[in-house]
């Protein structure tokens, strides 16, 4: 498969404090990035998206930061509350494959309250 | 508008038999994509289905297929199950024509092989 998961990163961060997960990806061809969260038992939750064409965009709570020049991605969390505690994945859609997702392996956020 | 919905939840097979899964689209989306979650393997890509056609496939064995029906509801079959085949499936719906498209995920099928 295109996505290897092995063993999942994990950042602990206090209640308040900003967080900020690194995610790199694998193909220069990608032009669209989205960032998801998943807790235990459900399916992945939309976050935040870009496209290649840009290198930064905000939401509420949320900045998603790319450089295409070292194919990195960020998400930052700003303000982190006790139910950002989850696992948050990156993924990459290859140009030309829509309906495509290449999944980065994953963050574990833990929230301290 | 109501989310993703896969049927069932849970599902315990053994070796050998075969297995379909049901995902019902977000009402307009016509996109439908499966995934394999593992612990091992994360989440990786079985195929996608867009008007009833299937436009891009992963890279699992024929075993894996999939289908869409006219009302953009998609089934995805596993046969001869193998122990390795246990794992969350996933699907996400898109209105997706061209790509770049968000795809949001049901709550997957957890599927137990012994």
């Amino acid at each position: 498969g295109e996505s290897v998961g092995l063993h999942l990163p994990t950042l602990s961060v206090q209640e308040g404090d900003n967080s900020i997960i690194n995610c790199a990806y694998s193909n220069s061809a990608s032009d669209y990035f989205i960032w998801y969260k998943q807790e235990s038992g459900k399916g992945p939750q939309f976050i935040i998206d870009i496209r290649s064409n840009m290198d930064k965009r905000q939401g509420q709570r949320v900045t998603v930061l790319l450089n295409k020049t070292v194919k990195h991605l960020s998400l930052q969390i700003a303000a982190t509350q006790p139910g950002d505690s989850a696992v948050y994945f990156c993924a990459e859609e290859p140009g030309n494959q829509g309906g495509k997702l290449i999944f980065g392996q994953g963050t574990e956020l833990s929230v301290k309250p | 508008k109501a989310g993703v919905t896969q049927t069932p939840r849970y599902l315990i097979k053994t070796r050998g038999q075969q297995v379909t899964l049901s995902c019902s689209p977000i009402s307009g989306h016509r996109s439908v994509s499966w995934y394999q979650q593992t612990p091992g393997q994360g989440l990786q890509f079985l195929f996608e289905y867009f008007s009833e056609t299937q436009r891009n496939k992963g890279n699992f064995p024929g075993r894996f297929s999939g289908r869409q029906f006219s009302n953009s509801r998609s089934e995805m079959n596993v046969s001869t199950l193998e122990l390795g085949d246990s794992a969350l499936y996933l699907c996400a719906s898109s209105p997706l024509t061209s790509g770049g498209e968000t795809q949001y995920f049901g709550p997957g099928t957890r599927l137990l092989v012994l």
